[in-house]
């Protein structure tokens, strides 16, 4: 079965940039999209098709997918921005999630 | 507005059933696919099954088959899932939420808040 992997946590300071890495065999050959997910909250889609953003997402935050490695990056990360992220592909009719990253805002 | 309200959720002893229902509005139910996804306390994501809009096509992960069921009444704007032989593994949030799914670009972008099942004796 396929698998995606992430770096369990990121550390970032208030107002610089966190990146959030998602590793899977071939992933650029998919696409990937990204839920964020605050404590005691649902997920909230911030990144589909490797790089759109829907509706209502701020513009800091930005996707890319290549190679193995989907990329989600929060350019001048604000304290609201600490959360998990959770990557997201389709492959073989089923919807893989990522382990999951927790983004700490320090 | 956009809403999923899951139901149905609660504690339920090893080996037994529980269905849970997703009360969809604010948007053409009948136009959209629709997950079922849970999440184990403390724990990631885990995908548990999608239906088509139409129900044509059902999929469900590995760890469910052939024990849960997902079903939708596009009359009733209504989304179910029959929970059978439910296992302590099962324990978790589970969420409903609209999809899209098209030429393998799939995701969820509306989430209910999510109803939780407890499998314990």
């Amino acid at each position: 079965s396929y698998e995606l992997t992430q770096p369990p946590s990121v550390s970032v300071s208030p107002g610089q940039t966190a990146s959030i890495t998602c590793s899977g065999d071939k992933l650029g050959d998919k696409f990937a999209c990204w839920y964020q997910q605050k404590p005691g909250q649902s997920p909230v889609l911030v990144i589909y098709q490797d790089s759109k953003r829907p509706s209502g997402i701020p513009e800091r935050f930005s996707g890319s997918n290549s190679g193995n490695t989907a990329t989600l990056t929060i350019s001048g990360t604000q304290a609201m921005d600490e959360a998990d992220y959770y990557c997201q592909a389709w492959d073989s009719s089923t919807y893989v999630f990522g382990p999951g990253t927790k983004v700490t805002v320090l | 507005e956009v809403q999923l309200v899951e139901s149905g959720g609660g504690l339920v002893q090893p080996g037994g059933s529980l269905r849970l229902s997703c009360a969809a509005s604010g948007f053409t139910f009948s136009s959209y696919s629709i997950n079922w996804v849970r999440q184990a306390p403390g724990k990631g994501l885990e995908w548990v099954s999608y239906i088509s809009s139409s129900s044509s096509t059902i999929y469900y992960a590995d760890s469910v088959k052939g024990r849960f069921t997902i079903s939708r009444d596009n009359a009733k704007n209504s989304l179910y899932l029959q929970m059978n032989s439910l296992r302590a593994e099962d324990t978790a949030v589970y969420y409903c939420a609209r999809g899209y799914c098209g030429g393998g670009n799939c995701y969820s972008d509306y989430w209910g808040q999510g109803t939780l099942v407890t499998v314990s004796s």
